[in-house]
């Protein structure tokens, strides 16, 4: 069955940066794009950013452009999601979650069970 | 750009229908037929219960329905279970290969 299978949980200091990793299964990796998703403790979803296996393209939400960056590794099959100079507001639960290009960005029907990052001092 | 709109909460009791509100913009809502609802349990991953303003996956029992009206997106959950008691979210298209969520909002089943 279709899984995306999240890195464990990360405790970082304010500045430092944090890479979670998200390993996908039973699907053509190329076929879908990866979207990051983050939610903040009792707060609503947020959309972040999203990047194609097939080629290579992202998009980023802007207030996350510049200080994300997402990779993929298609031997692995697994989508990778680096945020820089985290501070305090960075504390939230990361999604990564299955979709499309363009307006199919809006369609993220499978999910992964969430990274949590907690950025303290 | 600014989140999409959603009242914090709704309910119903048992067997009643409820509809939830998610307003937009032109620039989002009104400009495209790409608007989601995911449900979200405590402590779990949002799941996928409408796209494209009115299609379910499969598996989306059919007592979960999307519509549209100009800025205006709605989820109406008929016949309420307990097991709907959660959180829902809408999602839109907001051009430029960008999405938005709107804020949430908590269903209760009295």
């Amino acid at each position: 069955q279709v899984q995306l299978v999240q890195s464990g949980a990360e405790v970082k200091k304010p500045g430092a940066s944090v890479k979670v990793s998200c390993k996908t299964s039973g699907y053509t990796f190329s076929s879908y794009v990866i979207s990051w998703v983050r939610q903040a403790p009792g707060q609503g979803l947020e959309w972040m950013a999203w990047i194609s296996p097939y080629s290579g393209a992202t998009h980023y939400a802007q207030r996350f452009q510049g200080r994300v960056t997402m990779t993929i590794d298609t031997s692995t099959t697994t989508a990778y999601m680096e945020l820089r100079n985290l501070t305090s507001d960075d504390t939230a639960v990361y999604y990564c979650a299955r979709g499309g290009t363009g307006e199919y960005s809006t369609i993220l029907d499978v999910w992964g069970r969430g990274t949590t990052v907690t950025v303290s001092s | 750009q600014s989140a999409l709109t959603q009242p914090p909460s709704a309910s119903g009791s048992p067997g009643q229908s409820v509809t939830i509100s998610c307003s937009g913009t032109s620039r989002d809502i009104g400009g495209y037929n790409y608007v989601s609802w995911y449900q979200q349990h405590p402590g779990k991953a949002p799941k996928l219960m409408v796209y494209e303003v009115s299609k379910r996956p499969s598996g989306v029992p059919d007592r979960f329905s999307g519509s549209k009206s100009g800025y205006t997106a709605s989820l109406t959950v008929s016949g309420l279970q307990a097991e709907d008691e959660a959180d829902y979210y809408c999602s839109s298209y907001a051009g430029s290969n960008k999405s938005l969520f709107g804020g949430g909002t908590k269903l209760t089943v009295l």
